[in-house]
Parts: structure tokens; C-alpha cells; sequence
């Protein structure tokens, strides 16, 4: 069964950086996924794609504060120079053959 | 630009049906397939389906299957989504995005724009 892990929260100082962290289930670890960020009160927002091999495309507008990288399962999110509206709720997604889109629980970024 | 635009808020009652719509604009409607996804109150993100605009082919979420119908209008390149039998547990805002993969050249894929999103509650 395809499934993305998340842990459901994170924090990080204004100016740091903070590595967001997103697991794919067994079996899955060759998968894409996509990156989306949801500030408060907002809808979500298209970030990257993400591949195995860590190469990344970016949505239109996205700074270059923002990266991924990939290890084994493991799908990263980078956000350098942290801001204020950096704070959001990340989601990780990915997609499967047999027709299903999955999304992992998110992760809740405070900027302290 | 692609902006997807959503029909306002609705207030329904158990049982009742609502029917959410989405105006695209900026791009070929139907060239990419469109998602609707949910969220509940303080919950995380919800696929409910596919549409295929071109063709009007569909594909849901075994958790809606039988309560869900998406449709599109290719005169006004507007997808809509229509859920039935609706219970509290539906209170949630319904977002549809549009996918990143024109639908002649491979599997759909990710979301790569999203409208504002419609708030339904389903309340008696």
C-alpha cells in the first residue's frame, strides 16, 4: 500500500533552515512525490516535484530558498533563510499506478 | 496565467446534496485532468477523484464511490462536483486542481494549481 509519513511537526528559528522530511512506504522508494505548502487560512500551493534521484522541478514564483534532495525512500524539503511566512503546513504527494493520489499528513512548521 | 475559480460557500443539510463548481481559465481546459481534493477542519488533504475534461472520464476514491459524480462543461471550461448523502462528517473545504500532465502524453501526475476552495457545511 503506498503511503507518505510525515511527522507532524517542526521548528526552526527566523534566518535558519529547516529539513522537512517525507517517507515512502515499502516497495515505494523509486517514487515521485510533489511538495505543497498551505499557510494559514489559505489553500494549498504547488512548491516542486521531487524525484528519487533528487532532481527537482519548481512551481512558477517559488524562491530558491526553497530545495529538495532525496535519499532511499526519504523525500526532503529544505527551507533556507527562514521568514515569517514560511510558516505553513507542508503536505507532501505522490501518485500510483491504479489510479490513486495520496497525500501524507503534513507537517506543521513553526518559525520561532 | 491558470487561475481556477470556485463557486461560493454552501450551507446544507443532512441528506441533501451540494454541487461545487470550478471556472478554468489560462490555459487549454481540455488538455489536463482535474483533482478534487477535501480537508476537513484541522484535518490534512482528502483525494476524492479524477476528470478527465477532454472525454469526461472520470475515476473516484473507493471512500466515495457512489456518493460522488464529476462532470465538466467544455462550453464554459468548468469541472464541477456534485456529492450526495451528505453527513457532518462532510463539513470540509473542497478544492479541485488541476493536474501537471496534459492528459495525451501521460498519467496524470500532481497538482500543480489549485483553486481557492469552497466551504460545505453539512449541519441540520
Amino acid at each position: 500500500q503506498l503511503v507518505l509519513t510525515q511527522s507532524p511537526s517542526a521548528s526552526a528559528s527566523l534566518g535558519a533552515s529547516v529539513k522537512l522530511t517525507c517517507t515512502l512506504s515499502s516497495g515505494h522508494s523509486s517514487y515521485a512525490i510533489a511538495w505543497h505548502q498551505q499557510q494559514p487560512e489559505k489553500g494549498p500551493r504547488y512548491l516542486m516535484k521531487l524525484n528519487s534521484d533528487g532532481s527537482h522541478s519548481k512551481g512558477d514564483g517559488i524562491p530558491d530558498r526553497f530545495s529538495g534532495s532525496s535519499s532511499g525512500a526519504e523525500r526532503y524539503l529544505t527551507i533556507s533563510s527562514l521568514q515569517s511566512e514560511d510558516e505553513a503546513d507542508y503536505y507532501c504527494q505522490t501518485w500510483g499506478t491504479g489510479i490513486s493520489w495520496v497525500f501524507g499528513g503534513g507537517t506543521k512548521l513553526t518559525v520561532l | 496565467q491558470v487561475q481556477l475559480v470556485q463557486s461560493g460557500a454552501e450551507v446544507k443539510k443532512p441528506g441533501a446534496s451540494v454541487k461545487v463548481s470550478c471556472k478554468a481559465s489560462g490555459y487549454t481546459f481540455t488538455s489536463y485532468y482535474m483533482h478534487w481534493v477535501r480537508q476537513a477542519p484541522g484535518q490534512g488533504l482528502e483525494w476524492m477523484g479524477i476528470i478527465n475534461p477532454s472525454g469526461g472520464s472520470t475515476s473516484y476514491a473507493q471512500k466515495f464511490q457512489g456518493r460522488v459524480t464529476m462532470t465538466r462543461d467544455t462550453s464554459t471550461s468548468t469541472v464541477y462536483m456534485e456529492l450526495s448523502s451528505l453527513r457532518s462528517e462532510d463539513t470540509a473545504v473542497y478544492y479541485c486542481a488541476r493536474d501537471s500532465s496534459v492528459y495525451s502524453s501521460g498519467y496524470p501526475e500532481y497538482f500543480q494549481h489549485w483553486g481557492q476552495g469552497t466551504l460545505v457545511t453539512v449541519s441540520s
